[in-house]
């Protein structure tokens, strides 16, 4: 169980452009789900935390402008990076939790290359 | 500054070493988590602990949760090359999650 999956784990865009990352839950219901950025053999930084049905909380230093998070089901949450440019290359991550102290489960990543 | 921070930082060792990964911080948390990320996938979680002094075994991996549920080590026996991956400690405030720095763990056949 805790199956939770990414789409697509990987996007070459070109810089301007829209990238949508979709996060899905396979087998539970997420109330609460999280965006984190990752850069090679570093941790993961928190990006945002987004509940069903409402706002997303997003880190300092993230832009909410940029990066557009929905989360409109309890089973799917998106990321939308926003006229993106080279600095937005990155490993994207998405992790479902049935609420904000429990466990997380994380999807495979998504790889963003903008050139 | 890191809440979680984790040594060492990057580890190289030789198959059949033993290692320990250690994560540290001033905090009180009420519950600590180990994972497991290999290149270009998300991570896995390991163990979660929850109990001051709480050792949890998983075959060669053994978790330990300080008494004072500020720290955690996590040591492995007789690393494989399997066991090469970024091993990363997480913890729950009761208000919000926080990563640990991270431990990229390198085993040499």
């Amino acid at each position: 169980g805790a199956v939770v999956s990414q789409h697509p784990s990987r996007v070459i865009c070109k810089s301007g452009t829209s990238v949508k990352i979709e996060c899905r839950s396979l087998d539970f219901q997420a109330t609460t789900m999280f965006w984190y950025r990752q850069f090679p053999k570093q941790s993961l930084m928190l990006m945002a935390t987004s509940n069903e049905g409402s706002k997303a909380t997003y880190e300092q230093g993230v832009e909410k402008d940029k990066f557009l998070i929905n989360h409109a089901s309890l089973t799917l949450s998106t990321l939308t990076v926003t006229s993106a440019h080279p600095e937005d290359s990155s490993f994207y991550i998405c992790s479902a939790s049935l609420a904000l102290s429990y466990e997380q489960y994380f999807g495979p990543g998504t790889r963003l290359t903008v050139t | 500054t890191q809440l979680l921070e984790q040594s060492p930082q990057f580890l190289s060792i030789q198959e059949g070493e033993n290692l320990t990964v250690y994560c540290n911080s001033s905090s009180v948390f009420s519950s600590l988590q180990w994972y497991r990320q290999e290149p270009g996938e998300g991570p896995v979680l390991l163990v979660t602990v929850v109990t001051g002094g709480e050792v949890k075994k998983l075959k060669r991996l053994t978790f330990q949760f300080g008494d004072a549920r500020k720290d955690s080590s996590l040591h492995i026996t007789a690393a494989q090359p399997g066991d090469t991956g970024l091993y990363l400690c997480a913890a729950d405030t009761g208000n919000q999650f926080y990563f640990g720095t991270g431990t990229s763990l390198t085993v040499i056949p």
